[in-house]
């Protein structure tokens, strides 16, 4: 079956400090992989996009750049982190069947 | 431009009464609708999906939501709320020209008061 792991659940990162979230998604091959931000705990923005390895669009300019060193590896950083790159990470697949999962999230804090 | 919109940022419902989440959306092409929900500090759950086929959609925990192409429409329903139904509920419709992604409404807080 397929699953897709997110991790860390939660993180506390001083400002200008790095960041990295890591997914992954087991059982599919070559699935189109998606990072959202979530703000205030409403609305879903999405950040990046990726089709397959090395390849990755971005939805907005902002301080955060994506990855995608392996079919089923998509990472999420940050060389500085801002204030405002506090909110709520989502990570998704698209599935063949047409449907998204989405990963369990990680809460990220800048303080 | 794809576009969803959640007029109700929040839902108020007794216990036992039937609910309403309403949707409307905006797509060049034929919609793919997606529900899905939230509960606080978790991520999205999937509860139903329209693609093609009959309007009136089934999906988890008793939800079902009625796809209208005239209206563009796509109201997520419940027969009988749940106090355990409170939480954050989205629509969303898939971005034919953007890789496939999800655009997202803005959710609709729903409430179900004992």
């Amino acid at each position: 079956s397929q699953t897709i792991h997110q991790w860390p659940a939660t993180l506390v990162q001083p400002v200008g400090s790095p960041l990295s979230l890591e997914c992954t998604v087991e059982g599919t091959s070559n699935p189109n992989l998606y990072w959202y931000r979530q703000a205030a705990g409403r609305g879903l923005q999405l950040l990046f996009y990726s089709v397959g390895i090395g390849q990755i669009s971005s939805e907005v300019p902002q301080n955060l750049s994506a990855s995608r060193p392996q079919d089923r590896q998509f990472i999420l950083s940050s060389k500085k982190l801002l204030l405002s790159d506090s909110g709520f990470y989502l990570c998704a697949w698209r599935g063949t069947g047409g449907g998204y999962t989405f990963g369990s999230g990680t809460r990220l804090t800048v303080v | 431009a794809q576009s969803v919109a959640q007029p109700e940022d929040q839902v108020n419902v007794a216990e036992g009464n039937p609910l309403t989440v309403k949707c409307t959306y905006s797509v060049s092409g034929n919609p793919y609708l997606f529900w899905y929900v939230q509960y606080p500090n978790r991520g999205l759950q999937f509860l139903l999906k329209y693609i093609t086929g009959d309007n009136l959609v089934k999906g988890s925990y008793g939800f079902e939501a009625e796809f209208n192409k005239s209206q563009t429409s796509f109201h997520l329903k419940k027969p009988s709320a749940l106090v355990s139904d409170s939480a954050l509920y989205f629509c969303a419709v898939r971005d034919w020209g953007g890789y496939n992604k999800l655009i997202f409404g803005a959710g609709t807080r729903l409430a179900v008061h004992p």
